[in-house]
């Protein structure tokens, strides 16, 4: 274990539907992340988190909402989503926002969009 | 462009062998350069992290090296297990504000029996 947990671990879902992804980290740590993880494809960075004001958007569409409370939590909230949308979904915390700390990882919610 | 080039796309060795994976970059300026290895349907795991002075480095059977001038990395697995079988993912870093970590698609190794 990384120290980042994630939940749900798997998630269906109806493109009608509203759901949230929910992750917290223990480690102290003052950034988080949400990536994207597709088949065949690079992790997608999708939203950075520092001392929890966002500080990155890499145009993500606005089904997609994500919201910092404390440091230690990170959601992702999705609704009306499309089955492009199927996908690995990854939140990462590290010490701070800067590029040369390290990213450490929870264990994803697997996404399916029917 | 900053981008990460990973090969080969796949691999399949016997359990027992060694292999050797390759990391490409033309992220600039360079920060630093870490491999992952990926469970299927888990996060990420850090297995090596290294800064650009750092020619190689080990972790158990996993030795990394990195060549800042031709901007090459190679990922080294001793003795393979069947748990080695996984993505293995580079990850390249530039000395930027926010995160500028680009990755790789990753090399999917699978050890037989």
């Amino acid at each position: 274990e990384t120290g980042v947990t994630q939940t749900p671990r798997h998630l269906v879902m109806g493109m009608t539907n509203k759901k949230s992804l929910k992750c917290e980290q223990h480690l102290g740590h003052n950034a988080m992340y949400w990536y994207k993880q597709s088949a065949k494809k690079p992790l997608e960075l999708m939203f950075v988190y520092s001392l929890e004001e966002r500080v990155e958007n890499n145009s993500v569409p606005s089904r997609f909402s994500p919201e910092c409370p404390n440091s230690s939590h990170l959601f992702l909230h999705l609704h009306t989503l499309q089955p492009e949308d199927s996908a690995l979904y990854l939140c990462a915390s590290s010490q701070d926002g800067v590029s040369n700390t390290e990213a450490f990882f929870g264990q994803g919610t697997r996404l399916t969009v029917v | 462009k900053n981008q990460v080039e990973q090969s080969p796309q796949s691999l399949i060795i016997l359990e027992g062998k060694n292999c050797t994976l390759q990391c490409n970059y033309t992220v600039s300026p360079f920060s630093n350069l870490r491999w992952y290895k990926q469970d299927t349907g888990r996060g990420p795991v850090s297995l090596t992290i290294m800064t650009f002075s750092e020619n190689t480095k080990s972790n158990g059977r996993y030795t990394a090296t990195l060549d800042a001038d031709t901007k090459q990395s190679s990922l080294h697995i001793t003795a393979s297990q069947l748990s080695d079988s996984a993505s293995y993912i580079c990850v390249v870093s530039a000395w930027e504000a926010g995160t500028a970590l680009i990755f790789g698609k990753g090399t999917t190794l699978s050890v037989s029996s």
